[in-house]
């Protein structure tokens, strides 16, 4: 099965709404969980991090929590603003490392009118 | 200070011609990875080469193969192209530090661009 799943897009809002990705995952143990974000054109970059359980990850006013109850890193901001359209990617790493694989997610375009 | 370089941006092929696509890593990285993105699609790992050795491979047929040269950049070659190897090829460097804590800019991997393959 599928090692991350994530909801599937697109996603439309308009400028200030909430916007909240969802991200599950399955693994061994509690792996390293990323945010990755694509631009048109452009490659992956590193949005935010979380390396183990109840850990919150956040960067330009994206957060995430590490929840090992539910196997999830949901991917929320409070207000978002068309620079924020793109494709978002979760990601886990293998256990115990964040430089090894890293397993992504299908991603999610996100599209912010004005 | 450059990030992570790859060429060409785009390449073109046919079926059955065999590919190579290079990576230069960001300054300061040892390790480098490389990820097939299919349109629409999230990344699939390929392998990654530290110390000139491939370290990790994913789930990809031995068409695929890989090099690093003593100055950390790296090559992916594709043999025997098929028409379901169009992607993006992207690139991911990192440096081998101890893993744990950290700010953002620390045991990450940076990815590059990529490289628009078409094989028609």
């Amino acid at each position: 099965g599928d090692s991350v799943t994530q909801m599937e897009g697109p996603v439309t809002l308009s400028e200030e709404a909430f916007l909240t990705i969802n991200c599950t995952y399955t693994a061994t143990g509690y792996p390293s969980l990323f945010w990755y974000v694509q631009y048109p054109g452009e490659g992956l970059q590193l949005l935010l991090k979380a390396t183990k359980a109840d850990d919150k990850g956040s960067n330009k006013g994206f957060e995430a929590t590490y929840r090992k109850e539910t196997t999830s890193f949901h991917l929320e901001k409070g207000s978002v603003q068309v620079s924020d359209s793109a494709v978002y990617f979760c990601a886990r790493a293998d256990r115990g490392s964040t430089l090894g694989r890293l397993y992504f997610g299908r991603g999610t375009q996100l599209t912010v009118w004005p | 200070d450059a990030g992570v370089t790859q060429s060409p941006t785009h390449l073109i092929k046919t079926r059955g011609q065999q590919v190579t696509l290079r990576c230069s890593p960001k300054s300061g990285h040892d390790t480098v990875s490389w990820y097939q993105q299919a349109l629409g699609q999230g990344p699939q790992f390929i392998f990654q080469y530290y110390e000139e050795e491939e370290r990790q491979r994913g789930n990809f047929p031995d068409r695929f193969s890989g090099h690093q040269f003593p100055n950390y950049s790296s090559e992916l070659n594709v043999n025997a192209l098929l028409l379901g190897d169009s992607a993006l090829y992207l690139c991911a460097s990192s440096f081998r530090v101890s893993s744990g804590g950290g700010g953002l800019a620390k045991n990450i991997q940076y990815f590059g661009a990529g490289t628009r393959l078409s094989v028609l």
